[in-house]
């Protein structure tokens, strides 16, 4: 059974760091590409980037590429995302995915809920 | 940013209806090789986005076949064809053809 469980959610101050964190399972972790998606409360959901299988590529939507880092440690099995400079527009639930060939998430975590406030 | 454009963003139907959601790209979605990167997400209330239909028309594992999809170029369809209680909540569109993938506003099914 694949299974994506986030973590390192919480309440952060505004201009702060944070990293999250997507520990995998029931499937071969080097063999996908890997993503996050994010969803503001009330609100739609947001691509936020994607990672290949040997961290040789990495793409961001551009309004995020210079505040999120995407990060993967094939031999733990785990999927990061690395944010700084977070304001209060960043709140919001942050999903990791699993990416199919063609572009797709087949398999998403529960997600974590990220709280950017004094 | 290739923008996808769902239409309506509200659905309200009966139990047993057809329901029919549209999704519009500003750019075609065909790459070179011919294939079309445009799926559909359910996200039902208080939980997270579920695949539905891939690559326009191919239902995911477990998707039921009342769910169908169309369409080409920049303009598709996601149909379902009798509505259960367990397909109501936000449908959203995926584009993935281009860099960075886009998703739709979403369309909330709702019950009348």
């Amino acid at each position: 059974e694949v299974k994506l469980v986030e973590s390192g959610g919480g309440l952060v101050q505004p201009g702060r760091s944070l990293k999250l964190s997507c520990a995998a399972s029931g499937f071969s972790f080097n063999d996908y590409w890997m993503g996050w998606v994010r969803q503001a409360p009330g609100k739609g959901l947001e691509w936020i980037g994607e990672i290949n299988q040997d961290s040789s590529t990495i793409n961001y939507t551009p309004s995020l590429k210079d505040k999120f880092t995407i990060s993967r440690d094939n031999a733990q099995n785990t999927l990061y995302l690395q944010m700084s400079k977070l304001g209060s527009e960043d709140t919001a639930i942050y999903y990791c995915a699993r990416e199919d060939n063609w572009g797709y998430f087949d398999y998403w975590g529960q997600g974590v809920m990220v709280t950017v406030s004094s | 940013d290739v923008v996808m454009t769902q239409t309506p963003l509200s659905l309200p139907v009966s139990l047993g209806d057809q329901a029919s959601i549209s999704c519009r790209s500003s750019q075609s979605l065909v790459e070179s090789n011919g294939n079309t990167h445009l799926h559909w997400y359910l996200q039902k209330p208080g939980q997270l986005p579920q695949l539905l239909l891939y690559k326009v028309s191919n239902r995911f594992s477990g998707v039921p076949d009342r769910f169908s999809g169309s369409g080409s170029e920049t303009d598709f369809i996601l149909k379902i064809s009798r509505v259960e209680s367990e397909d109501l909540g936000v449908y959203y569109c995926l584009q993935s053809t281009h860099l960075p993938p886009t998703f739709g506003a979403g369309t909330k099914l709702e019950l009348k």
